[in-house]
């Protein structure tokens, strides 16, 4: 199985922050990769599809890029609705693993 | 509206069994691939299975091979998932989800609210 590694596993920033998630997979996943949102209590909510597509209705102070092992997920400036749990997650193959998560939270 | 409203979920006793199940509307459920996504509690998201559009096809995560059973009901707009021999380490919230296109299979875009399954005695 293809492994996700995300860093830092946790964040504190502030609003208007710029902010940078780092995803890591094993082998290289081409640009089979998506970012979530995840808030306490709630479903997750995909951002961004095959690395850099924001998906609709998505903000567009969100970004990614990235292609083979390393992929990053931008926020520009940070606002108040952002703070929760981002995780990547590969679609290149069968299990679809996702990132340990990583916590955005209040400085 | 495009929905996804999963049920089933329920205290059970480590051994037990379990149907999960998942309505959708608003789209063409026959014409997508289907997982289910699991969350134990305070931890991340793990794919558990999924199944091609007409059933043929179904994949599994290891650690429920041979316990778990995914199925699909195109004519009902229904998905499922048969959980036997249910273990302490099964516990969590269950998501279905749909991918974001008809052929893709794991960029999910639509995700139910989740039903809760507790294994413990």
């Amino acid at each position: 199985d293809i492994q996700m590694t995300q860093s830092p596993s946790c964040l504190s920033s502030s609003v208007g922050d710029r902010v940078t998630i780092t995803c890591r997979a094993s082998q290289s996943i081409s640009t089979y990769l998506n970012w979530y949102q995840q808030r306490p209590g709630k479903a997750p909510k995909l951002l961004i599809y095959a690395a850099s597509s924001l998906q609709s209705e998505v903000p567009s102070r969100f970004s990614g890029s990235g292609s083979g092992t390393e992929f990053t997920l931008t926020i520009s400036s940070l606002q108040a609705e952002d703070f929760a749990t981002y995780y990547c997650q590969q679609s290149y193959n069968t299990p679809p693993i996702f990132g340990q998560g990583t916590r955005l939270e209040i400085k | 509206e495009v929905q996804l409203v999963e049920s089933g979920g329920d205290l059970v006793q480590p051994g037990g069994s379990l149907r999960l199940s998942c309505a959708a509307s608003g789209f063409t459920f026959s014409t997508y691939w289907m997982s289910w996504v699991r969350q134990a509690p305070g931890k991340g998201l793990d794919w558990v299975a999924n199944i091609k559009q007409d059933g043929s096809e179904k994949y599994y995560v290891d650690s429920v091979k041979g316990r778990f059973t995914i199925s699909r009901d195109n004519a009902k707009n229904s998905l499922y998932l048969q959980m036997n021999s249910l273990r302490d380490e099964d516990t969590a919230v269950y998501y279905c989800a749909r991918p974001n296109r008809a052929q893709s299979r794991h960029s999910f875009d639509i995700w139910g609210q989740g039903t809760m399954v507790t294994v413990s005695s």
